[in-house]
């Protein structure tokens, strides 16, 4: 989905190394959402925010932290990174007015390995 | 809790062929439910939903039944091509959520050969 933007598209590093990963949204939704791919795994939530007050943990939380900048902004940060974090990152956004009902829009990804 | 089983993968067909994808779940009481689908090197999109017991759910040709009886949700599609090609991810909102998440399937990777 173009409206919702993650950068950098492909990250390698280092463990130890802290990595912050980005998302930007057009789409105006409140909601936003980071989550993991691992295979086998589907995809398993991290964070999530209601509004750039509000911010809660996921299933797996640990090892991570994020920043809502703005309505439009929602960063996920990995202070020291290691490898079992190595694996497929994606933000989603949903929007509140429309219930549970409404889908989740998600950016391109963010592959990240960890050496 | 609530969660999410569908068939392991991965699936390979021939072009034209049936496509069922099995998905049950457990949650109390009435889940929405959701088919995601994940193409090469992008992120996931919404395929189809329901949000009560009977609906069906249709978009490009797939169609999913929500199944209360047997907490079921598989996914079908009659005559696959080769752009069908993806991972398919089967998903719950749960009933009375006020926070929206969703839990997902592992996923099937379903490849379709010309």
């Amino acid at each position: 989905d173009a409206d919702v933007t993650q950068t950098p598209r492909n990250r390698i590093t280092k463990t130890g190394k802290r990595i912050m990963l980005e998302c930007s949204q057009t789409k105006g939704h409140d909601r936003m959402y980071w989550y993991r791919q691992d295979p086998g795994l589907g995809l398993r939530l991290i964070y999530y925010s209601f509004d750039v007050k509000d911010i809660n943990k996921g299933e797996i939380s640990d090892g991570y932290s994020v920043s809502r900048q703005a309505q439009a902004k929602f960063s996920l940060s990995l202070e020291s990174a290691i490898p079992n974090q190595t694996a497929l990152y994606f933000c989603a956004t949903s929007d509140a007015t429309g219930g549970p009902n409404q889908p989740q829009h998600f950016g391109d990804g963010t592959r990240l390995s960890i050496l | 809790g609530n969660s999410v089983t569908q068939m392991e993968g991965p699936v390979t067909l021939s072009e034209e062929a049936f496509l069922t994808i099995n998905c049950t779940y457990t949650a109390t009481g009435y889940p929405s439910l959701f088919w995601y689908v994940q193409y090469p090197g992008e992120g996931l999109q919404l395929l189809l939903k329901a949000t009560k017991a009977d609906d069906k759910g249709s978009n490009k040709g797939f169609e999913a039944t929500y199944r209360k009886e047997t907490t079921s949700f598989h996914l079908e599609k009659g005559s696959v091509q080769v752009s069908d090609s993806a991972v398919y991810f089967c998903a719950l909102s749960p009933p009375g959520s006020n926070d929206y998440k969703l839990s997902f399937g592992a996923g099937t990777t379903v490849t379709v050969r010309a």
